[in-house]
């Protein structure tokens, strides 16, 4: 089976808070992308991060951080310093490429950074 | 601003009619992609095209078509409306051998 599961639905946090949003894939694929995306109150998406699944390094941006794990099948969001504006929904989503190229996305998890 | 254009900004049609949505992508990007959302799908993944040529394929129904042109503009055609297929469609696209993806405002299509 190939599934995204995003076990958090919504999360709230205080402003300057730390947070993570988890992701847990399942495939049996031995290549593949994994994305995040985020989607802000105004609708628009945003692309955060590509990965390969032959690349478990983690990557940091700014106060984004991703921490992208085989061995449980995870590619963890993190931010730290949380601010207001990163009050949005966040999108896993993994990639399969043999074969027909195949998308399939988590159901987001609602993140609200409160003042 | 991303970069890329997509029109119109909001559509309103009636069952069983059909619609063209149209994106441009950023200069210098081959990759175009679609992607739908709505309140009982969710987002999905619907077409890729790089340089013209049809890259991948998602969940996109035999009622929905769409090309890339020369110019790299690409244009999604869906006909046969149902209720169903009322949801915001985004465009993004990619520069070669990049990652990253750059979305388009979407276009907010409601099926009377």
């Amino acid at each position: 089976a190939q599934k995204v599961t995003q076990a958090q639905t919504e999360i709230s946090v205080v402003e300057k808070e730390d947070v993570t949003l988890d992701c847990v894939y399942e495939t049996r694929d031995t290549t593949y992308y994994l994305f995040w995306y985020k989607q802000p109150p105004s609708g628009e998406l945003v692309f955060l991060i590509r990965r390969n699944s032959f690349d478990e390094q983690n990557e940091i941006s700014g106060r984004y951080s991703w921490n992208f794990q085989k061995s449980t099948s995870s590619f963890n969001f993190t931010i730290t310093a949380s601010q207001v504006v990163d009050s949005a929904v966040y999108f896993c989503a993994l990639i399969l490429t043999s074969g027909t190229y195949k998308y399939i996305f988590g159901t987001g998890t609602r993140l609200k950074v409160l003042a | 601003d991303s970069g890329v254009t997509q029109t119109p900004k909001h559509l309103i049609t009636a069952t069983g009619q059909r619609v063209t949505l149209r994106c441009s992508p950023r200069s210098g990007d081959l990759s175009v992609y679609w992607y739908q959302q709505s309140l009982d799908q969710g987002l999905q993944f619907l077409i890729q095209y790089y340089n013209g040529e049809e890259r991948a394929k998602g969940n996109i129904l035999e009622r929905f078509s769409a090309q890339q042109f020369p110019d790299l503009h690409s244009e999604l055609n869906l006909s046969s409306l149902e209720l169903g297929d009322s949801a915001l469609y985004f465009c993004a696209s990619s520069p070669p051998e990049q990652g990253e993806q750059y979305f388009g405002p979407g276009t907010r299509l409601t099926v009377t």
